[in-house]
């Protein structure tokens, strides 16, 4: 069974500061991706960054990185430099499997506030 | 334009009542999905379908029925609706089992 785990219900960081929101996972396919989406109180959902289980380096996208750490299974997101407009739910998922359906499982989220 | 569009946006209904939520892609993808997000919880799949022809159930699919009526259309039933399938309701789109699933802005929906 798939499974991920965020475990920080909520978080608080300075603006301009970096923050880590963690993830954690478990599955026993050996292929798999790691995705993390942000959802603003408006609800939409907001592809931030993907990470392929076969991917050598750790993905980036602008402010975002993910740290992945296979041995660990953990996939966490750091967002540096944060903006005000960072303030949003955070969600971690993954895709199990080299064929199928593409199900997402997700974690419960993360709630990062960005202090000015 | 959106690539992802869901109608609509917010709906209360009666316990009871039949209520159709309908999602329209503009992305070409095949593959399109139904979850549902409950305060304070991640998302959880309903039903999925990688074409016209191929629907397949999710994990939470009791209470739920789907039609996707063209490649582009994925409609959402609740056919009697009661007041615990009060949630956000979110259609997504992907190309393929590898590629990232895109969602649309969501449907607020409130069973009375």
């Amino acid at each position: 069974a798939q499974k991920i785990t965020q475990t920080q219900p909520g978080m608080f960081v300075q603006e301009k500061e970096a923050v880590t929101l963690d993830c954690t996972y478990d599955t026993s396919d050996p292929s798999y991706g790691l995705f993390w989406y942000k959802q603003p109180s408006s609800g939409e959902m907001i592809f931030l960054i993907y990470q392929g289980s076969y991917d050598q380096q750790n993905a980036t996208e602008g402010r975002y990185s993910l740290n992945f750490q296979k041995a660990r299974k953990s996939a966490n997101l750091v967002i540096s430099a944060s903006q005000l407009g960072d303030s949003a739910m955070y969600f971690c998922a993954m895709r199990a499997g080299e064929t199928g359906a593409n199900n997402l499982f997700f974690g419960t989220g993360t709630r990062l506030t960005v202090i000015p | 334009d959106a690539d992802v569009t869901q109608t609509p946006r917010n709906r209360i209904t009666k316990t009871g009542k039949r209520i159709m939520l309908e999602c329209s892609q503009t992305k070409g993808h095949d593959r399109m999905y139904w979850y549902r997000q409950d305060p304070g919880l991640g998302l959880r799949l309903i039903y999925y379908s990688f074409d016209v022809k191929d629907i397949n159930k999710g994990e939470i699919s009791d209470g739920y029925s789907v039609s996707r009526q063209a490649q582009a259309k994925f409609s959402l039933s609740l056919e009697s609706a009661i007041p615990n399938q009060t949630a956000l309701y979110f259609c997504a789109t992907s190309g393929s089992p590898q590629e990232t699933q895109y969602f649309g802005p969501g449907t607020r929906l409130l069973v009375l």
